[in-house]
């Protein structure tokens, strides 16, 4: 059973635009999520965090919105830019878990010129 | 900041043998984690090691195993390796103090004949 679900496997997204990636979760011990990014031949790069005590996390053009009662996270990149085309990971834990992250199968996005 | 390395970065394997596969952590960084990418199964995590001791176990069998030096280089190894032992392993590492991001190696892709 997925504890971590990202249920959209591609997205595609004209330059510019807003690319929305989502990300639902079953464990309602979960209180720490984050975002990867993995681009082919290399390991997953993190992005950005965002503990439950919070519902909104920004970093530059990255925004990450948390709702906890629906245990739902999505992840907001405006402007989009092709260099932005990668495979996009979420990934939870809990603090009793310490650093045993769940990982999601991961959304891969399309940034098209 | 030199960044997470790991060697080697490919490695070819016959069924049964055992493989060592070797992590440098981030200078500064006293955790250090493993996760198993398959194509089907995503990213799994392993065991995390903190300060020369397992802090954490995913659910591998035993013939999966790691362990920490007091640099914090770490090493895992797969014994009576299996044709669906095949996969990138990926390293990662962190302060490990709490919750905090994960960052990760290239990975070392691993093939089983």
């Amino acid at each position: 059973d997925q504890q971590v679900k990202q249920n959209s496997p591609s997205l595609s997204v004209q330059e510019g635009r807003i690319s929305i990636l989502n990300c639902d979760y079953t464990n309602s011990m979960f209180d720490y999520f984050l975002w990867y990014k993995k681009y082919p031949a290399e390991g997953p790069t993190f992005l950005i965090s965002i503990s439950s005590i919070k519902d909104k996390n920004e970093d530059g053009r990255f925004t990450v919105f948390l709702n906890k009662s629906a245990k739902h996270l999505s992840l907001h990149i405006v402007p989009s830019q092709p260099g932005d085309s990668a495979v996009y990971f979420c990934a939870a834990s809990a603090r009793n878990y310490g650093q045993n992250f769940v990982f999601g199968p991961g959304t891969r996005l399309s940034v098209l010129p | 900041k030199a960044g997470v390395t790991q060697t080697p970065r490919y490695l070819i394997k016959t069924r049964g043998q055992q493989v060592t596969l070797s992590c440098s952590p981030i200078s500064g960084h006293r955790s250090v984690s493993w996760y198993q990418q398959t194509p089907g199964q995503g990213l799994q995590f392993l065991f995390e090691y903190f300060s020369e001791t397992q802090r954490n176990k995913g659910n591998f069998p035993g013939r999966f195993s790691g362990r920490q030096f007091s640099n914090s280089r770490s090493e895992m190894n797969v014994s009576t390796l299996e044709l669906g032992d095949s996969a990138l392993y990926l390293c990662a590492s962190s302060y490990g103090q709490g919750l905090d991001e994960q960052y990760f190696g290239p990975g070392t892709r691993l093939t089983v004949t």
